[in-house]
């Protein structure tokens, strides 16, 4: 099993729509839970770390699971913009640093 | 405010040629990591530098050297390129010492490598 897993996608959605989707970790020690957002031949760019009570920014809603390890992030009343690629952060015992591969999303009218 | 400036943007090498990819970062953080990331691997640590004067292997760091020139500026030298090493590469930089993964990380534009 990878370190880090997500869903490729792409996740096709309307404009308007709300979209969710989980990123998955092996490692129980993991300590620290970023979202970071990639548009196409960009750099990442943070979008929100993740804390254990859950947190929200404006129409993004991130949530720490541990007790099935995973991470998520809902998206409500998405936007053109919002389309991109998604990309979680874990950091594991012992500093160590895991990027998962990304979740395509892909907003349409 | 620049942020993370990476040099150059796109290169084009030969096999067996050797490089130096520059970064450098004018927020006054303690770390700074270099990546690669290629289709469907998604971002790979190559060597991260937790402090000044401080490097340490990541994820893939062979055929590939770094050198943290100061606070400010961490390369990364390709000595003997090859095809494999086609990528684009990251460097980033994150705030603090200990603890240094716990926290953000912010992005330099990419340089964009092929190796022919």
């Amino acid at each position: 099993r990878k370190e880090v897993e997500q869903d490729p996608g792409p996740f096709n959605v309307p404009e308007g729509a709300t979209v969710a989707f989980n990123c998955t970790y092996s490692n129980s020690a993991s300590q620290s839970f970023f979202w970071y957002r990639q548009d196409c031949r960009k750099e990442p760019k943070l979008l929100m770390s993740v804390y254990s009570s859950g947190n929200e920014d404006g129409r993004f809603t991130a949530q720490l699971n541990r007790a099935s390890q995973y991470i998520s992030l809902l998206i409500r009343d998405s936007k053109l913009s919002d389309s991109a690629t998604y990309l979680c952060r874990i950091t594991g015992g012992g500093n160590k640093l895991t990027f998962g591969t990304g979740t395509q999303l892909k907003v349409e009218l | 405010n620049a942020g993370v400036t990476q040099t150059p943007k796109f290169q084009v090498l030969k096999t067996g040629q050797s490089m130096t990819l520059q970064c450098a970062q004018d927020m006054n953080h303690n770390s700074m990591y270099w990546y690669r990331q290629d289709p469907g691997m998604g971002l790979r640590l190559i060597y991260y530098s937790a402090s000044e004067g401080t490097t340490d292997k990541g994820e893939v760091p062979n055929g590939y050297n770094v050198s943290r020139l100061n606070k400010r500026e961490f390369s990364l030298r390709l000595e003997s390129a090859a095809p494999s090493q086609t990528s684009v590469y990251f460097c980033a930089s994150s705030e603090g010492t200990v603890n240094y993964s716990n926290q953000p990380q912010h992005f330099g534009d990419g340089t964009r490598l092929s190796i022919l």
